[in-house]
């Protein structure tokens, strides 16, 4: 069935960059989408990449899609203490964009 | 432009009570989203609404329900709730059917 997996945790330290990877199953997926979730705090939509794109960069953000592999990722650059978040990734089931399927998120810490 | 707003924010109920959450959209959405977010089940989608009609439906029991208004405002409501109900449930909503979704910040319901 429709699945995506993430890693569930990245520790890094402020400044480095950090690579969060996800896997997806559809492959009629025509949205990809990352998401961030600060505590207590509902999902902020940080960008997302079409599916006949390879790469796409907004500002601190790189996201990287790989459509043979159905695999994505998102890389911050000089990553800072702000980014402590929890990160979700999220395709589109049956291609409709108002069901998306997320994955279990990935927790990064940014150390100082 | 405001947010999708989500109200209550927080909510207690006792176990086989029911419960109605409300969510404003973003002036100009007219599609409502919900989700569940449980730490073991993580993000599940519950329905989506487009111009008062449920579009599509997740796999949750008929306790769960949902309507949305000719302003497109939306509610949903749980039935006989249970334990396992506990929960921070997430409006999105965005432009049209297949658009870019934007989250409230949840209401987060606690059953006891």
């Amino acid at each position: 069935g429709e699945d995506v997996e993430q890693s569930l945790f990245l520790s890094v330290r402020e400044g480095d960059s950090s690579v969060i990877n996800c896997t997806y199953t559809d492959s009629s997926s025509t949205y990809l989408y990352w998401y961030k979730q600060e505590p207590g705090a509902g999902l902020q939509l940080l960008t997302y990449i079409f599916s006949n794109m390879d790469m796409k960069q907004d500002q601190r953000l790189t996201v990287l899609l790989n459509k043979k592999d159905k695999h994505l990722s998102l890389r911050i650059a000089d990553t800072q203490t702000g980014d402590s978040a929890i990160y979700f990734c999220a395709d589109v089931r049956g291609g409709s964009q108002g069901n998306l399927i997320f994955g279990k998120g990935t927790k990064l810490s940014v150390k100082p | 432009k405001a947010g999708v707003t989500q109200t209550p924010r927080y909510l207690i109920k006792t176990r086989g009570q029911q419960v109605t959450l409300s969510c404003s959209p973003i002036s100009g959405h007219r599609s409502v989203s919900w989700y569940q977010q449980t730490p073991g089940q993580g993000l599940q989608f519950l329905f989506e609404y487009f111009s008062e009609t449920q579009r599509n439906k997740g796999n949750f029991p008929g306790r769960f329900s949902g309507r949305q208004f000719s302003n497109s405002r939306s509610e949903m409501n749980v039935s006989t709730l249970e334990l396992g109900d506990s929960a921070l449930y997430l409006c999105a909503s965005s432009l049209g059917q297949d658009e870019t979704q934007y989250f409230g910040p949840g209401t987060r319901l606690l059953v006891l």
